[in-house]
C-alpha cells in the first residue's frame, strides 16, 4: 500500500533562496491538496488541483508560491525569495473524489 | 476568524476509561467533519468523519457524534489505549478545502 509520499523530508535554505518541494499522490487519487501547518496550529490549506487543473488558492498562497501539477499525478510547490516567515511544515494530501483526504509526511522547512 | 476550535489543548486519560475530545465550530456551511490523528514527524492520518446529515458515527473504538444546532464535534475513544496518544485534529469542510482546529494533544496513562 503506497500513500502519499513527499521529497524532501527536511529542508533548510537561507533567506532569498528560491526552494521546490515535490508530492506524489495515492496513484489512483484524481485530487491533491497542499498545506502549511507551523508550531501550535492546524494545517492551513494552500491550494488544490483535480487532476492537472488548479481549482483553488488560497490567500495566503502569495505570487511567491507556485503550485503545478503536470499531467496530473506528481505535485510540484515552489517558493521563490524565501523568507523566514516561510518556515513551516509543508504538507500534501490526496483523495478520490467526495472521498477523506490522505497526507503525507510533510516537508520542514527552515528559512535561516 | 478561527472558525474550527478546540479549546483544550491537552487532555490525559487512563488506559482503558473513554477519551472524549471536543470541537466547537462556526460556519454553518461547513457539511463534512473529520478527525485526524497526528504523530511526531508524520503527516495527519484519517480517523474517522461524518456527514451533517447524521448525528452519530461509529468504527470500531472510535464514535464521532454531531450537534449541529450547537456546531459541536465531539470524538469518543473507548477504551483508549497508550499507542492512542497523540495529537488529535478535528476539520471542517464546505467543498474540496479543509479547516482544521489547532488540535489537542491526548497522552494515555498505563
Amino acid at each position: 500500500d503506497t500513500g502519499v509520499s513527499q521529497d524532501p523530508r527536511h529542508k533548510i535554505t537561507k533567506r532569498g533562496q528560491n526552494v521546490t518541494f515535490r508530492c506524489d499522490p495515492i496513484s489512483e487519487h484524481n485530487r491533491l491538496y497542499w498545506y502549511r501547518q507551523t508550531l501550535g496550529q492546524g494545517p492551513e490549506f494552500l491550494t488544490y488541483f483535480q487532476n492537472e487543473a488548479q481549482l483553488e488558492k488560497s490567500r495566503l498562497l502569495s505570487d511567491r508560491f507556485s503550485a503545478e501539477r503536470p499531467k496530473g499525478s506528481f505535485s510540484t510547490l515552489e517558493i521563490q525569495r524565501t523568507e523566514q516567515g516561510d518556515s513551516a511544515m509543508y504538507l500534501c494530501a490526496s483523495s478520490r473524489q467526495n472521498s477523506e483526504q490522505y497526507f503525507g509526511p510533510g516537508t520542514r522547512l527552515t528559512v535561516t | 476568524d478561527q472558525q474550527v476550535k478546540q479549546n483544550s489543548p491537552s487532555l490525559s486519560v487512563q488506559e482503558g476509561r473513554i477519551s472524549i475530545l471536543n470541537c466547537d465550530y462556526t460556519n454553518s456551511m461547513f457539511d463534512y467533519f473529520l478527525w485526524y490523528k497526528k504523530y511526531p514527524a508524520e503527516g495527519p492520518t484519517f480517523l474517522i468523519s461524518i456527514s451533517s446529515i447524521k448525528d452519530k458515527n461509529e468504527d470500531g473504538r472510535f464514535t464521532v457524534f454531531l450537534n449541529k444546532s450547537a456546531k459541536h464535534l465531539s470524538l469518543h475513544i473507548v477504551p483508549s489505549q497508550p499507542g492512542d496518544s497523540a495529537v488529535y485534529f478535528c476539520a471542517a469542510s464546505v467543498g474540496e478545502k479543509l479547516t482544521f482546529g489547532t488540535g489537542t494533544r491526548l497522552t494515555i496513562i498505563p
